[in-house]
């Protein structure tokens, strides 16, 4: 079985500019979750979704990040336009009703 | 608010040493799960163990035990005769248990570097 997968695994881009984060989730589960890692700080949680509905946001930083899961499969977080301490790891997770979170290789974003 | 914290930032111990990796945490659920997940070098979380709030039976799984203290708050990882595979960042998490908008929400301590040397 596929685990969680994550692209890119790197992106570096200016600040200004719009970077879009993919994650596939493990077939079959429900719940999807993004969280960020800034560099030398806890593991964050930004938002979760239940199929294509948002649980919670409660952690999204600001509205220059959207994310979305049309059709409740793979999901896309957008930073636009991106911000220097927008920089970190970003991470998604996935999980079946009340199962354990499975996590992403992460995605280590760079803005200059 | 859920709070978790690991004291020990970095932990440095020599192969088949044993050590434990502190985890003490806050809640105002009464019901709650922990967690605890080792991220290698190559850089994804790999989940090590789930308990529930009313489970405090001490788990133990090959080289690597739980000591879950509810009249502490505390969730401490031990790894019996560390390994150089062993080498990772270890992090402990807390999340609400089931039901509500914060389901699943995990709430993540700072993380412990452990290098095993050979």
């Amino acid at each position: 079985e596929a685990g969680v997968t994550q692209f890119p695994s790197h992106s570096v881009i200016e600040k200004g500019q719009t970077v879009t984060l993919r994650c596939d989730p493990i077939s079959g589960h429900d719940n999807l979750y993004w969280y960020r890692r800034v560099m030398g700080k806890e593991i964050k949680f930004l938002l979760h979704f239940v199929k294509e509905s948002k649980q919670d946001e409660s952690g999204m930083p600001n509205n220059r990040f959207l994310a979305e899961r049309t059709g409740g499969t793979y999901s896309t977080l957008k930073v636009q336009p991106a911000e220097l301490e927008d920089s970190g790891v970003y991470f998604c997770a996935s999980s079946h009703r009340g199962s354990e979170q499975y996590f992403g290789p992460g995605t280590r974003l760079t803005v200059t | 608010a859920q709070k978790v914290t690991q004291a020990q930032t970095e932990i440095s111990v020599v192969e088949k040493e044993d050590v434990t990796l502190d985890c003490v945490y806050e809640t105002r659920d009464t019901t709650y799960y922990l967690f605890w997940y080792k991220q290698p070098p190559s850089g994804e979380l790999v989940f090590l163990i789930r308990r529930n709030s009313f489970d405090e039976q001490n788990e133990i799984s090959g080289r690597y035990s739980w000591n879950f203290q509810k009249s502490t708050s505390s969730f401490n990882f031990t790894i019996t005769a560390s390994q150089v595979v062993d080498s990772a960042v270890y992090f402990c998490a807390l999340s609400p248990f089931a039901g509500g908008t914060s389901y699943g929400k995990l709430t993540f301590g700072q993380g412990t570097i452990l290098t095993v040397h050979p």
